[in-house]
């Protein structure tokens, strides 16, 4: 597939446990941006990177929340011990070059996240 | 920090009607501007993006949008609409001149859901 693709599509969990989400941009491309969308909102940006660098952390909610890009493609977004407020759409989104904000993002389907 | 206004939620119409959808974002520097739609079960897709030169900017399927600097608005407009176009709508602003980071990180408005009935 040519797309961003996220895994899982819906998570369920209950309130404390940790989670794991993973991002698989487009090949090749350099930027991968994590945004969040509770409902009836639009999306916001959480956390950017370049390659493996993660560049931007500062739309990340509090350190229950972290980030990972270890060989700069697949990206894995991990909620501890998760609080019924992580409840939303967790969005990842790909583009071709360097933080260029006149670069396309190319957002995945989402990952929705309940926490019971 | 920019901020994106789309006032309305929710707009109702019939098909073949013509439509505008608004937004409005906070500052009058420079910005890039984009559109970003939402069809049901999928992920969001760029429509049409506002960079430099024509003030006016089109996508393949019909919308268009005008960059309107004095009333820092990027309304999106369709003159006839389909029952394919009914999605949810974002309205987006990046600020490459104001970022503090190395990011070009999107800043999205609320969204305008579009019906179209039949």
């Amino acid at each position: 597939g040519a797309g961003v693709s996220q895994s899982p599509r819906y998570k369920v969990t209950k309130r404390g446990q940790d989670v794991a989400l993973r991002c698989d941009p487009i090949s090749g491309h350099v930027s991968l941006y994590w945004y969040r969308q509770a409902l009836g909102q639009g999306p916001e940006f959480l956390t950017y990177f370049n390659y493996e660098a993660q560049q931007d952390k500062s739309g990340l909610p509090n350190d229950r929340f972290s980030a990972e890009r270890p060989e700069g493609s697949i990206s894995t977004l991990t909620i501890q011990r998760t609080e019924q407020r992580d409840s939303a759409m967790y969005r990842c989104a790909s583009s071709l070059e360097r933080g260029r904000a006149e670069d396309t993002q190319y957002f995945g389907p989402g990952t929705r996240l309940t926490v019971l | 920090a920019q901020s994106v206004t789309q006032l309305d939620s929710q707009v109702p119409v019939f098909e073949e009607a013509p439509v505008e959808l608004r937004c409005n974002y906070s500052s009058s520097v420079s910005v890039y501007l984009f559109w970003y739609v939402q069809y049901p079960n999928q992920g969001l897709q760029l429509l049409l993006k506002y960079l430099s030169g024509s003030t006016l900017v089109e996508s393949i399927n019909g919308f268009e949008a005008e960059f309107n600097k004095s009333q820092t608005s990027f309304h999106l407009r369709k003159p006839s609409v389909h029952i394919s176009d009914t999605a949810e709508y974002f309205c987006a602003v990046s600020d490459p001149w104001g970022r503090s980071y190395n990011t070009d990180k999107l800043i999205f408005g609320t969204g305008t859901r579009l019906q179209v009935f039949p």
